[in-house]
Parts: C-alpha cells; structure tokens; sequence
C-alpha cells in the first residue's frame, strides 16, 4: 500500500458526460501528479500540483481541468467525454515540488475510466 | 525534451534465473533521476528502484539491481533469483532535477516460466 487512495476504482460513462476523479496524497507530501494510461499512449502526464498551485502541465486537453483544495487533496475533472478518454487514471505524489532525493513519486492505484 | 525508450517489449524468464531489461534515456537536465516501476496485473505503479544521476554507484534493492551507463544514457534493470511473483509490466521512467514528473518508456512486459 503506498499510502495514496483514489476514487472511485471504475467509472463507467456515456460519451459527452462530466466525471471527477479524487486522489489523496500521502501523509505529509504537497505534491500530485496526474497521469494516464492508455493503450495508445502510453503512461502520460497531465498536470501537478504543489501545495495548491499548479506547477507543471504536460499533454492535459482543455476539457481536463484539475484542483488541489487546502486539504491537499486533489480532484481531475474530465468533461465531454470521448471514448479516447478511456484510460487509466493514477495519482501519484511526492514530498517536494520537484525532482530531487526526497521527491519519489508513489502512486495511487488508479481510477479506470470507460467511456462509451 | 526528454524521452525513454525501452527496446524490448516483451521479455521471459526460467524461476529462480537472472533476468536484465534494457533502457536507453536521453535529457538536457545536468540533474536527473532514473526509475523502475513494475505494475502487475493489478495494475498498481509499484517502485522497484530509483538512481540518482550523480551517484555512480550502482543502485541495488534485494535482488533488483541497475547497470547505470552515464555516458551511453543507459539505464537496465537486473533481476536476480527470479520469481513467479516477478511477473509484470516493468516500466523505466525519468525525472529532471528542474521537473517533477516522470516521463515513461513504453514498458516491458516480463512473463516468469515455473
């Protein structure tokens, strides 16, 4: 267990519907990642938080919006969804903002999302 | 930009022998991080081993260990006593010292014959 929880599991959707996913870092980390797995893409990342603020953006599509609220946890919001947004769906975090000794990003155990 | 590529995308194993799974990275950065992750079929992202790029000493984690080639960006994991539990999707992944996340090579599927 690396102490990172997601929700939900499985998420099953029609296609051009709203859907958010939930992750929980571990205790006393200020970091999260988003990243998706798909067939095609491979593990690819979307977007970090720090410490509420967002830090660094990878390959996010518009209609994919994040959040990290005070708690420090994180929500991902996925809107007009297309059956190309199935995927898994990890959450990862990490003590600091980047990379470094004390960063090692552990990660949560997915959310899979099917759109059809 | 930095990128990961992993050459094999399949790989096999007898129980109980030494298995090594390649990795080539290429990165800007001056300070950067290597990873292996195994995800098995449950689909968890499980850390195997992280090295840093300054060390030149070998990292090493029980029977996983890395072959760290600085100068030919070459990154293979080895896998010592396999066991059945081993089976998995290995994964390398790198980390600038500027950029937290992890950019990932396409994977390694290893099977683990009895």
């Amino acid at each position: 267990d690396s102490g990172v929880t997601q929700t939900p599991k499985h998420l099953i959707t029609a296609t051009g519907q709203r859907v958010t996913l939930r992750c929980s870092p571990r205790s006393g980390d200020l970091s999260v990642y988003w990243y998706q797995q798909s067939l095609d893409q491979g593990l690819q990342f979307l977007i970090q938080y720090y410490n509420g603020e967002e830090r660094a953006k990878g390959n996010i599509l518009e209609r994919f919006s994040a959040q990290q609220f005070p708690d420090l946890h994180s929500e991902l919001n996925l809107s007009s969804l297309e059956l190309g947004d199935s995927a898994l769906y990890f959450c990862a975090s990490s003590a600091g903002p980047s990379g470094g000794s004390t960063d090692t990003q552990y990660f949560g155990p997915g959310t899979r999302l099917t759109v059809l | 930009a930095q990128t990961v590529t992993q050459s094999q995308p399949e790989m096999s194993v007898q129980e109980a022998e030494t298995v090594t799974l390649s990795c080539t990275y290429d990165t800007s950065e001056s300070d950067y991080y290597l990873f292996w992750y195994k995800q098995p079929p449950s689909r968890q992202m499980i850390l195997v081993i992280r090295q840093e790029a300054y060390k030149q000493q070998n990292a090493t984690e029980n029977r996983f260990s890395v072959n760290f080639q600085k100068a030919a960006k070459s990154f293979s994991l080895k896998i010592s006593d396999s066991q059945l539990g081993d089976a998995a999707m290995y994964f390398c992944a790198s980390q600038g010292g500027s950029q937290g996340n992890l950019i990932f090579g396409k994977g390694t599927k290893l099977s683990v014959k009895p």
